[in-house]
């Protein structure tokens, strides 16, 4: 079973338009971790943030910002005035405490493809 | 520090063919990964190593077999490649989790094998 759902396959903006990205997860466990990854065109993966179970605060790094919600279980990524350079695939990924012996091994959604056009 | 380095950065092999896919990374971590990802599909956990001397299967490890060379170094081999192996193959380290924390990963830039 999916473990972490991205239901947007694709998103386009024109730039500056604010944008938000859904993450909805599933797990038994109630430590936990979650990650947002962004893969632009040149295809490297990018570390963009990592929240456990249990620090439900929001955050804001520049035009970025998450929303975690325990309660439904989403882990939203909101980018802020996008930019033409903010078009790349972005992954949401999960974490379990059960896999400890597995070194955390991450459980990725398939990905939410950005296209900012100027 | 180079971070994670793969090579190569592309192949083809002809079905049947062997290769191994080289890892290494400079960050002194202890666990470390192999994600394919294919269109569509996100990435998908091939093998692991949490530690030096320990590996272990993933969610789709069939068709492939890894060795932890030592703490820097963790390979993965295609003993007979086939076509439904064509993708792009991740390799990823990072620190060990301590105190239940889990670390991020960080990734190689990748290696795009096509299989014919």
């Amino acid at each position: 079973a999916q473990k972490v759902t991205q239901a947007q396959t694709e998103i386009s903006v024109v730039e500056k338009e604010d944008v938000t990205l859904d993450c909805v997860y599933e797990t038994r466990d109630t430590t936990y971790y979650l990650f947002w990854y962004k893969q632009p065109p040149s295809g490297e993966l990018v570390f963009l943030i990592r929240r456990n179970s249990f620090d439900e605060q929001n955050e804001i790094s520049g035009r970025y910002s998450w929303n975690f919600q325990k309660s439904t279980s989403s882990f939203n990524f909101t980018i802020t005035a996008s930019q033409v350079v903010d078009s790349a695939v972005y992954f949401c990924a999960l974490s379990e405490a059960r896999n400890s012996n597995s070194g955390y091994a991450l459980n990725f959604g398939k990905g939410t493809s950005l296209l900012v056009t100027p | 520090n180079a971070g994670v380095t793969q090579t190569p950065k592309f192949q083809v092999l002809k079905t049947g063919q062997s290769m191994t896919l080289q890892c290494a990374q400079d960050m002194n971590h202890n666990s470390m990964y192999w994600y394919r990802q294919d269109p569509g599909m996100g990435l998908r956990l091939i093998y692991y190593s949490a530690s030096e001397g320990t590996t272990d299967k993933g969610e789709v490890p069939n068709g492939y077999n890894v060795s932890r060379l030592n703490k820097r170094e963790f390979s993965l081999r295609l003993e007979s490649a086939a076509p439904s192996q064509t993708s792009v193959y991740f390799c990823a380290s990072s620190e060990a989790p301590t105190g239940g924390s889990s670390y991020e990963q960080y990734f190689g830039p990748g290696t795009r094998l096509t299989v014919t």
